[in-house]
């Protein structure tokens, strides 16, 4: 297993199209977490999954954005409509439900999201 | 809800020397977990340590470790013989100790190694 592995790296995109994100998270790990990162700053907190669960959603989730994790394995995570402000690294994570030990997240490199 | 506050944008350090990176918490939880992760340019995010707040001694991991005062909300990470590689972001995090719950990061330090 070679980590969290997030596709593409890199995408331009247009105002106003749709764009996916791809996240594979490390196999055993049942739990997956999306992130928003822009420049400077830190990562803020999308949206969670347990296994194919949506747990938690950030208000910063609009409804133009929306994820799934069928099958509790793979995430995609979609924008509608994108807009100049989406433009941002999205970041995946991933952890493993278990005891203290297992409290840390593993993190994709992230999907660079250019809006033009 | 949780906040997460680091009041160094950026910190430099020399080779060799050692450096600290302040952050605060903010909540009203008694049992959490504290993070502190590393983001070099254009690399992904990495773990560098983990205290666990019901624990008294403060966590080392080899030339890191963490000053943890849980009274005063502080978790400073101090780094032991910095190298070039040590340079990056560093972004402190505060995780609820209840299961699935998400993290919460500070707004980063870029730490820059002097050679």
């Amino acid at each position: 297993d070679t980590g969290v592995s997030q596709d593409p790296r890199h995408k331009i995109t247009k105002r106003g199209q749709n764009v996916t994100f791809r996240c594979d998270p490390i196999s055993e790990h049942n739990r997956l977490y999306w992130y928003r990162q822009t420049l400077g700053q830190g990562p803020e907190f999308l949206t969670y999954f347990q296994n194919e669960a949506q747990l938690e959603k950030s208000r910063l989730l609009s409804d133009r954005f929306s994820a799934e994790r069928p099958k509790g394995s793979f995430s995609t995570l979609e924008i509608q409509r994108t807009e100049q402000g989406d433009s941002a690294m999205y970041l995946c994570a991933s952890s493993q439900r278990g005891g203290a030990e297992n409290t840390e997240a593993f993190f994709g490199q992230g999907t660079r999201l250019t809006v033009v | 809800a949780q906040t997460v506050t680091q009041s160094q944008p950026e910190m430099s350090v020399q080779e060799a020397e050692t450096v600290t990176l302040s952050c605060t918490y903010d909540t009203s939880e008694s049992d959490y977990y504290l993070f502190w992760y590393k983001q070099p340019p254009s690399r992904q995010m990495i773990l560098v340590i983990r205290q666990e707040a019901y624990k008294q001694q403060n966590a080392t991991e080899n030339r890191f470790s963490v000053n943890f005062q849980k009274a005063a909300k502080s978790f400073s990470l101090k780094i032991s013989d910095s190298q070039l590689g040590d340079a990056a972001m560093y972004f402190c995090a505060y995780r609820s100790y209840g299961y699935g719950q998400n993290f919460v990061f500070g707004p980063g330090t870029r730490l820059s190694v002097l050679p």
